[in-house]
């Protein structure tokens, strides 16, 4: 079954400051990956998508994400962290077909520090 | 344009009332999503519309839960007596359906069972 993991469920960083946020996912195929943000009270936003292709993809709001299929993560960053990112960031995953549904990490909240 | 709307915000039920939650998807968007979020379980997959076809009911966790979408645009989710373990945001999504993954989600509905 497909699964998702985020190891960190809280990280805090200093404002300007680096950051990587780590997925790992179980599947048996190719994955399509997500990352999703979701500021307090609000709901969720698409940061970017992997389905296939540049392995590096690009993001809203400065962030990136590298497919690694030999790890089997999605990690996200950014290199220099705004304190307007302060959110909760899932990972999901979604199944071979398109418009099935997205299975999430647990989510890894982040603070940022100025 | 209009992004995904939900209506109540906020729902506070007594135990063992019925509940109607309500989605009203982007224009266009043949795919509908219903997920919850809870501190417990993180954000869980209830169901999925796509066009006609029949939905995919198998993230729904009890037959008090069930959900329709009529005229293949607006969803109600219903919980009939509800538990206090119902207590959850209640998040709906929507997509183009075939062809892509990309979920587009509201704001939620809080329900709080006292």
């Amino acid at each position: 079954a497909q699964s998702v993991t985020q190891p960190d469920i809280h990280i805090t960083v200093s404002e300007g400051a680096s950051l990587e946020l780590r997925c790992n996912y179980s599947y048996g195929a190719t994955p399509y990956l997500f990352w999703y943000v979701q500021s307090p009270g609000q709901g969720l936003q698409l940061l970017l998508k992997y389905f296939s292709g540049d392995t590096l993809v690009q993001g809203i709001k400065g962030f990136e994400a590298e497919f690694k299929r030999s790890q089997s993560s999605f990690n996200l960053r950014k290199p220099s962290v705004h304190w307007s990112d302060a959110a909760e960031y899932f990972c999901a995953v979604g199944a071979g077909q398109a418009g099935t549904a997205l299975i999430f990490g647990k989510g890894t909240t982040l603070s940022v520090r100025s | 344009g209009a992004g995904v709307s939900q209506s109540p915000s906020n729902k506070v039920t007594e135990k063992g009332k019925d509940v109607e939650l309500r989605c009203d998807p982007i224009s266009g968007h043949t795919a509908l999503y219903w997920y919850r979020q809870s501190l417990g379980q993180g954000l869980e997959f209830l169901i999925y519309f796509q066009g006609n076809s029949a939905p995919d009911k198998s993230g729904l966790p009890s037959d008090r839960f069930s959900a329709e979408r009529t005229g293949g645009s607006v969803s109600t989710l219903t919980i009939q007596r509800t538990q206090q373990e119902d207590s959850a945001v209640y998040l709906c999504a929507s997509s183009f359906g075939t062809g892509t993954f990309e979920q587009y989600f509201g704001p939620g509905t809080r329900l709080t069972v006292t």
